[in-house]
């Protein structure tokens, strides 16, 4: 089935210490998303990318950098995490002309 | 960026319909109306989508007034299974243009 993977589902890392997400898709989809979302809270959308182009939100941290080397693997790295940045976070696709976003299951980072 | 207000919370019990309402006051010619739904530890999954009048797919219905200022999400018959986190976006076709997701409505589906 043509899906959205992230691994690692569970990250645990150490205050400072850099960390990477990764997202893979099969559904060949041309825009790829990260989102951010803290406990209760609905996901903020951090960055995305339109094919190779890459939009960053106003408000994303410098903190968060993006890569994305092919249609179908994108990264989320977080420099230096800090306790505040424990959350789950959801990598999502997306063809552009529509809406609809496929979500993958997320990885829930900790913060020592 | 058309902001969305839904109920924080709702009730309701096995096998009632629930109707979900979202306010749009400022909603753009262009923009759809997408309603997601969001299990806890997993990603959002789309429902639905419309534009005006009334959309219905095998699992919920979307009813939007001629003014489009608000939508209501139906799910017809609940199981507990419907307990979940409901969310409302406004926004244009096209990943160009963003969407928001608003606070949500987390629905509790009791026996």
């Amino acid at each position: 089935d043509a899906m959205v993977i992230q691994n690692p589902r569970y990250q645990v890392t150490q205050f400072g210490k850099p960390v990477t997400l990764s997202c893979s898709q099969t559904l060949n989809h041309n825009v790829m998303y990260w989102y951010q979302q803290k406990s209760s809270q609905a996901p903020k959308l951090l960055f995305h990318y339109y094919d190779k182009d890459f939009n960053n939100e106003a408000d994303t941290p410098d903190n968060f950098q993006s890569r994305r080397p092919n249609t179908s693997f994108c990264f989320l790295d977080i420099r230096s995490p800090g306790l505040g940045d424990a959350a789950m976070y959801l990598c999502a696709t997306s063809n552009d002309w529509s809406n609809e976003q496929f979500f993958g299951p997320g990885t829930r980072l900790t913060v020592l | 960026l058309a902001k969305t207000t839904q109920p924080i919370s709702m009730d309701s019990y096995e096998g009632q319909e629930v109707n979900i309402t979202c306010s749009h006051n400022n909603i753009a010619t262009n923009d759809y109306i997408t309603w997601y739904q969001q299990f806890p530890s997993q990603g959002p999954r789309f429902i639905i989508q419309g534009y005006k009048t009334k959309v219905t797919n095998e699992v919920a219905s979307l009813f939007i007034p001629a003014d489009r200022k608000s939508s209501t999400l139906s799910l017809p018959r609940v199981s507990l299974s419907d307990t979940a986190v409901y969310y409302c976006l406004v926004g244009a076709l096209g990943a160009g243009n963003m969407l928001t997701f608003g606070g949500g409505t987390r629905l509790m589906v009791k026996p």
